[in-house]
């Protein structure tokens, strides 16, 4: 059974502030969690993902949390730039061997000079 | 990314007629799916194939199939399109031992 809740479905920040989107899932077999981001009028793609083993990766100025008890992990972006306005999504796998992925619902990020 | 292309990128077509959406990619994965992109709903999974000889029923495959002609081929058709089948479709593929997903433009269809 798979279900992801994202969080928030929108936010708005100013440039330089930080900016937080967090998923919660609900199988506790998933290990795996990547994030995608989807600028206007283009395809999803992979800006970072984590597997169960770790509880943060981090990528220059992207970071994604863990927390496996809680059943939940979350995308950090700092001093965010306008070019960091787009929707991302959260998925995770339900524990399926390079499989299927469920999607959260999205969240469009603007990001204000 | 240009290694998977979707055919047509954007598609008109009137209700109870059948169409198809088609999807190559030249990555060399075996790994290929089908999503459905509709407004505040996510990307959710239509149908996906780990190789030629499997096929998969994804969370909303009602009113679709698929066919995965070849390695690199996997076609989603509508065998007869109603308006709430307007949405935007991605075909996705990957590979080997990664997890990564990688998607082909999207095809926009609208159902009058």
């Amino acid at each position: 059974g798979e279900n992801v809740e994202q969080h928030p479905s929108t936010l708005s920040v100013q440039e330089g502030d930080s900016a937080v989107i967090k998923c919660t899932y609900s199988d506790s077999a998933s290990n795996y969690f990547p994030w995608y981001k989807q600028e206007l009028g283009k395809r999803p793609q992979l800006i970072i993902d984590i597997r169960s083993n770790v509880g943060e990766k981090k990528d220059q100025r992207i970071a994604v949390t863990l927390n496996k008890t809680a059943k939940h992990f979350s995308l950090h972006i700092t001093e965010t730039q306008p070019e960091d306005s787009a929707v991302y999504f959260c998925a995770e796998n339900g524990g399926t061997s390079y499989g299927k992925l469920t999607f959260g619902q999205g969240t469009i990020l603007t990001v204000h000079p | 990314d240009a290694d998977v292309t979707q055919t047509p990128r954007n598609r008109i077509t009137k209700t109870g007629k059948r169409i198809m959406l088609e999807c190559s990619q030249t990555k060399g994965h075996d790994r290929m799916y089908w999503y459905r992109q509709d407004p505040g709903l996510g990307l959710r999974l239509i149908y996906y194939s780990f190789d030629v000889k499997d096929i998969n029923k994804g969370e909303i495959s009602d009113g679709y199939s698929v066919s995965r002609q070849a390695q690199a081929k996997f076609s989603l058709s509508l065998e007869s399109a109603i308006p709430n089948q307007t949405a935007l479709y991605f075909c996705a593929t990957s590979g080997g031992g990664a997890y990564e997903q990688y998607f082909g433009p999207g095809t926009r269809l609208t159902v009058t």
